[in-house]
């Protein structure tokens, strides 16, 4: 399968310990994004990388959270010191910037983090 | 700042009738793109149709057909003959345009639960 991958799909923790979550985006993708879902919330907007290059990062990212994509490729999410209102679901997507307008974003199939 | 409005939290539709779901946005930029994502309960969000603020033609992409009125800032899905396997949340989105190191960037209303019922 071809699709964005997220690494571990279920995340119970802690709080006060550090966790990390992978993504590996569609292959040929240089475009990628992390969002944060509540319950009964839409996604909201993290941090977004283009290659390796992390171009913004929401007000929400607080210090305790950190994001890298290692030459360009898969990209990790950690957060340091987990609260319990970290407790979310984590949504990576990938795109690909290109010409067209119609470049839309394809999701992973998240991780959901509970803190204890 | 951009600002997508979904006010169904629910609804409620019979197996083969069709459904229209709400979505209202806010931007300045004349130039954007819309979409429609669907989140079944295992959590990945599928893309359905988009929408760009340039089209001509309102999109459709199979039983699902955007209804794009510019002019009242509105994007409203509409699913045609629907089924079972359609309940799920459903998201309106709008992307940052072009131009900027945001583009790409999605904003999300705050959904819709869709319940077919047989």
């Amino acid at each position: 399968d071809t699709g964005v991958s997220q690494d571990p799909r279920h995340k119970i923790t802690k709080r006060g310990q550090n966790v990390t979550f992978r993504c590996d985006p569609i292959s040929e993708h240089n475009r990628l994004y992390w969002y944060r879902q509540t319950l009964g919330q839409g996604p909201e907007f993290l941090t977004y990388f283009q290659n390796e290059a992390q171009l913004e990062k929401s007000r929400l990212l607080s210090d305790r959270f950190s994001a890298e994509r290692p030459k360009g490729s898969f990209s990790t999410l950690e957060i340091q010191r987990t609260e319990q209102g970290d407790s979310a679901m984590y949504l990576c997507a990938s795109s690909l910037r290109g010409q067209g307008t119609n470049t839309e974003a394809f999701f992973g199939q998240g991780t959901r983090l509970t803190v204890v | 700042a951009q600002k997508i409005t979904q006010t169904q939290p629910g609804m409620f539709v019979q197996e083969k009738e069709a459904v229209t779901l709400d979505c209202t946005y806010d931007t300045s930029d004349p130039s954007y793109g819309l979409f429609w994502y669907k989140q079944p309960s295992s959590g990945e969000m599928i893309f359905l149709i988009y929408q760009g603020s340039y089209d001509q033609q309102n999109a459709t992409e199979g039983r699902y057909s955007l209804n794009f009125q510019k002019a009242r800032k509105s994007a409203n899905l509409v699913i045609s003959a629907s089924q079972l396997g359609d309940s799920a949340m459903y998201f309106c989105a709008m992307r940052s345009p072009p131009g900027g190191t945001s583009y790409g960037k999605l904003t999300f209303g705050q959904g819709t639960i869709l319940t077919v019922h047989p």
